[in-house]
């Protein structure tokens, strides 16, 4: 159970176009998504935190408009880079998290998506 | 603010060999505590968590943790390690900002295994 998925697992793309990443959770309803950035050997920044139906919550220094963030549904949320440069090029990850009651502290994964932008 | 500092950047054991990696936090409050492994080009794959209770965690694959309050710590452990546990680890603690509950994660922890 708890399995995230992201799409595509890799991308390459032009500069000044736009790349949209997909996050599923598969099993579980995920009302919380987080977004990710890692650079190679280095740990995970936390871009922004989005919520079922509500706008994301981005992090000091992260540009909203250049990384739009959409959470629909309760199993999906979608990054999109707009007008990608090769400064973007990184991993990005998606986590996930369900809420209840009695909240869980655990965030599910997804296996991250590379994306280079040439 | 909460911080959580792995102060291995890069560790080496041969298989077989006996496995401790650190980890200090800086948290006001009872900690949320986990550590996660991550393959290369790979997400995270958790491998224990602390909550409250036994302050000895028994996780997956043979790991285990300690949570030491007078220290701040909670090392990571394995007895005997596998070829296959060549990776990167990353301890991390929940913290709130607001209403909100987020993970910060320490630098990393890079692990080499000799055979």
């Amino acid at each position: 159970g708890a399995v995230v998925s992201q799409h595509p697992s890799w991308v390459i793309c032009k500069s000044g176009t736009s790349v949209k990443i997909e996050c599923r959770s598969l099993d579980f309803q995920a009302t919380t998504m987080f977004w990710y950035r890692q650079f190679p050997k280095q740990s995970l920044m936390l871009m922004a935190t989005s919520n079922e139906g509500s706008k994301a919550t981005y992090e000091q220094g992260v540009e909203k408009d250049k990384f739009l963030i959409n959470h629909a549904s309760l199993t999906l949320s979608t990054l999109t880079v707009t007008s990608a440069h090769p400064e973007d090029s990184s991993f990005y990850i998606c986590s996930a998290r369900t809420s209840g009651i009695y909240p869980t502290y655990e965030q599910y994964f997804g296996p991250g998506t590379r994306l280079t932008v040439t | 603010a909460q911080s959580v500092t792995q102060p291995d950047i890069h560790i080496t054991v041969s298989e077989g060999a006996s496995l401790e990696l650190r980890c200090n936090y800086s948290y006001g409050a009872t900690p949320y505590l986990f550590w996660y492994v991550q393959s290369p080009g790979q997400g995270l794959q958790l491998l224990l968590k602390y909550f409250s209770g036994d302050t000895l965690v028994q996780g997956i694959k043979g790991f285990e943790a300690e949570f030491k309050r007078s220290q701040s710590s909670f090392n990571l452990r394995k007895p005997s390690v596998h070829w296959s546990d060549a990776a990167e680890y990353f301890c991390a603690v929940v913290h709130f900002s607001g209403s909100a509950r987020q993970l910060t994660f320490g630098s990393g922890t890079q692990l080499t295994v000799l055979p």
